[in-house]
């Protein structure tokens, strides 16, 4: 069975940063691009970022380029996103995300970051 | 890096038929046959129902069907059922520069 657990999201103030993880299992997670996709509190989904198969290849929404950074870990299974200056604008549930045919098939719970001071 | 259009509520009676546009284009909807939709409840994650603009994955009941025609997609409910009310959004890929768009979302009313 296909998993996706998130963890790490929380309340830090404007400016600072936090690192989200996603622990994937049930599928060969080396061998799928996987991505975060942010939806913030009553409003729509909104893709952030992903990541090739062979960490080779990353791709960000214009909003957090230089701000965020996707990374992987195919040794233990593990989806990061690294957020620094966050802003309040970031506040949303946070979720990864498997990629396949250009699309999302397998969805992690997610996980809450809220910028407030 | 605009969102896809789509109308912010649908609604059907039990038993009848619903569609969902999602308005894009041509460098996305209309440029590649990668548009996806997905199902998302309160507080729940998406689920994906269709994706390569017509296809569903295992598991998604025939009853839900996507097309498109230029710069607009469509996702059809058909025989609703009670459990069909939810917040639907459709996704296209939009070229490299701008891999992937989410539409506004749809909340679809079973009557």
């Amino acid at each position: 069975e296909v998993q996706l657990v998130e963890s790490g999201g929380g309340l830090v103030q404007p400016g600072e940063s936090l690192r989200l993880s996603c622990a994937a299992s049930g599928f060969t997670f080396r061998s799928y691009w996987m991505s975060w996709v942010r939806q913030a509190p009553g409003k729509g989904l909104e893709w952030v970022a992903n990541i090739k198969d062979d960490g080779s290849a990353k791709h960000y929404v214009d909003s957090v380029k230089g701000r965020f950074t996707i990374s992987r870990d195919n040794a233990d299974n593990l989806l990061y996103l690294q957020m620094y200056s966050l802003r309040a604008e970031d506040t949303a549930v946070y979720y990864c995300a498997r990629e396949a045919s250009v699309s999302w098939d397998y969805w992690g719970q997610g996980a809450l970051v809220t910028v407030s001071s | 890096q605009s969102a896809l259009t789509q109308p912010p509520s649908a609604s059907g009676s039990l038993g009848q038929s619903v569609t969902i546009s999602c308005t894009g284009t041509s460098s996305d909807v209309g440029g590649y046959n990668y548009v996806s939709w997905y199902q998302q409840y309160p507080g729940k994650a998406p689920k994906l129902m269709i994706y390569e603009v017509s296809k569903r994955p295992s598991g998604v009941p025939d009853r839900f069907s996507g097309s498109k025609s230029g710069n607009t997609a469509s996702l059809t409910v058909s025989g609703l059922q009670a459990d069909d009310e939810a917040d639907y959004y459709c996704s296209s890929y939009g070229g490299t520069n701008n891999p992937y768009i989410f539409g506004t979302g749809t909340e679809v009313t079973v009557l």
